[in-house]
């Protein structure tokens, strides 16, 4: 069966520090590749996603993330976090449909 | 604003008492889907729906029913509610099968 697997369930940083989230699928076939977050409270906001083409991905608030294929890997990256990017991320991979991996709870520290 | 809404945000309810969490977008969607998100499972998908009258079960479809008369509406419907099933509830819909799925704000259900 499709799944999505984050090993990191609980991530804690202090500010500036470097983030990388790891994210592995298994699926054989063509996919599409999402990382989402959620704010405390809040909803699902799509971060990055990719489709075809370069492996390396630039998202929104300075995130970005790469697709390893022989890997199975589509892990987020962040130079330099902030107070602020205090949240839960999950993975998520389409096939016939969009699965989502369990989710990374990161805490930044001021 | 090109977004999902879902309804009610919270409810809480008795079990055996059937209520229905509306779903609503209004970027013309083919695909819907409602998701329940509980710790430590992250999200699980309980319905989706490719098309009006088209829809299939998710991962956890048990104790839920779904229909699509209309493109823009997908509401969930619990028949008979118990308390395995208190959750946060998502809607999302997207334009493709295999794109970036729009979320809505959520429903916090409670079922004692």
């Amino acid at each position: 069966a499709q799944s999505v697997s984050q090993h990191n369930h609980h991530v804690i940083l202090s500010e500036a520090a470097s983030l990388e989230l790891g994210c592995n699928y298994s699926y054989g076939g063509t996919v599409n590749l999402f990382w989402y977050v959620q704010y405390p409270g809040q909803h699902l906001q799509l971060l990055l996603k990719y489709f075809s083409g370069d492996p390396l991905v630039k998202g929104i608030k300075g995130f970005e993330a790469e697709f390893i294929k022989s890997k199975f890997s589509f892990n987020l990256r962040k130079p330099s976090v902030q107070w602020s990017d205090t949240a839960e991320y999950f993975c998520a991979v389409t096939t016939d449909k969009l699965i989502f991996g369990t989710g990374t709870r990161l805490q930044v520290f001021p | 604003e090109a977004q999902v809404t879902q309804n009610p945000r919270y409810l809480i309810t008795v079990t055996g008492k059937k209520l229905t969490v509306t779903c609503s977008q209004n970027m013309n969607h083919e695909y819907m889907s409602w998701y329940r998100q509980d710790p430590g499972l992250g999200l699980r998908q309980i319905y989706y729906s490719m098309n009006v009258e088209v829809t299939d079960k998710g991962d956890v479809p048990e104790g839920y029913k779904v229909s699509r008369k209309e493109k823009r509406n997908f509401p969930l419907i619990l028949e008979s509610p118990s308390p395995n099933q208190t959750s946060l509830y998502f809607c999302a819909s997207s334009l493709t099968q295999g794109g970036g799925y729009t979320f809505g704000s959520g429903t916090r259900l409670t079922v004692v």
